[in-house]
């Protein structure tokens, strides 16, 4: 079962552009965190968001993070040819307790960036 | 820092057939996750292992796969037999805990003909 799902599927955009992915998902989170994956390589981590945290950035990344709408945004500014990668968002879901670790994850975004 | 070490890094192999997948993890995680992913999907947790206790396995198939992490380190994932619908890439991710993010390999794509 996915939990986390991305919007919109695929996102083609020039050089310079910025580029904005969305997720959903349906339960209460500790943590949601956004993953790329190039093409045949592995999936890398970029951002870890918490529960109790509302927005954060690294670099030209920025994410939100709207618990009441249980949604989150990614947002890539002034993207390049090399930001070209799918990129999904991970849900951390409150199972009871203290539990974490379980990483669900959407099917993903796959972001084109043309030189 | 070396990163999580995957091998083989592809397989293909006919159906029935035994296949087994090995993973080291980043030097001193204690956490590590096998996923599978299929073509055009996210990854989906398969079993979580803090130390060498399997503390999520919930979604693993428990009638054709098995996994061990042996003294907390390595691990291996087995499937047997395998059947077409298993062709998948197999990742491997390790954390420093549960609470941490994840650090994924390159995988190992499975084929089963």
């Amino acid at each position: 079962s996915q939990q986390g799902e991305e919007d919109p599927q695929a996102l083609s955009i020039q050089e310079g552009e910025n580029a904005t992915m969305n997720c959903s998902y349906k339960t209460s989170i500790n943590n949601l965190q956004w993953y790329r994956q190039n093409s045949g390589r592995g999936l890398v981590h970029l951002i870890l968001i918490r529960s109790n945290e509302r927005e954060k950035h690294s670099g030209r990344l920025r994410v939100t993070l709207d618990t009441s709408k249980k949604s989150s945004s990614l947002l890539i500014t002034a993207s390049r040819a090399a930001d070209t990668a799918s990129y999904f968002c991970a849900t951390d879901a409150k199972t009871g307790g203290t539990s974490y670790g379980k990483l669900t994850f959407g099917q993903g975004t796959i972001l084109t960036v043309h030189p | 820092e070396a990163g999580v070490v995957q091998s083989p890094r592809y397989k293909i192999i006919e159906k029935k057939q035994p296949v087994a997948f090995w993973c080291n993890p980043i030097s001193g995680h204690n956490t590590l996750y096998w996923y599978r992913q299929n073509l055009g999907q996210g990854p989906e947790l398969l079993i979580r292992y803090e130390n060498e206790e399997a503390v999520d396995d919930s979604q693993l198939p428990k009638d054709r796969f098995s996994a061990e992490r042996l003294k907390g380190v390595d691990s291996t994932l087995k499937i047997q037999p395998a059947e077409l619908g298993d062709s998948a890439v197999y990742l491997c991710a390790s954390s420093f805990g549960p609470r941490h993010e994840q650090y994924f390999g390159p995988g190992t794509r499975l084929t089963v003909t």
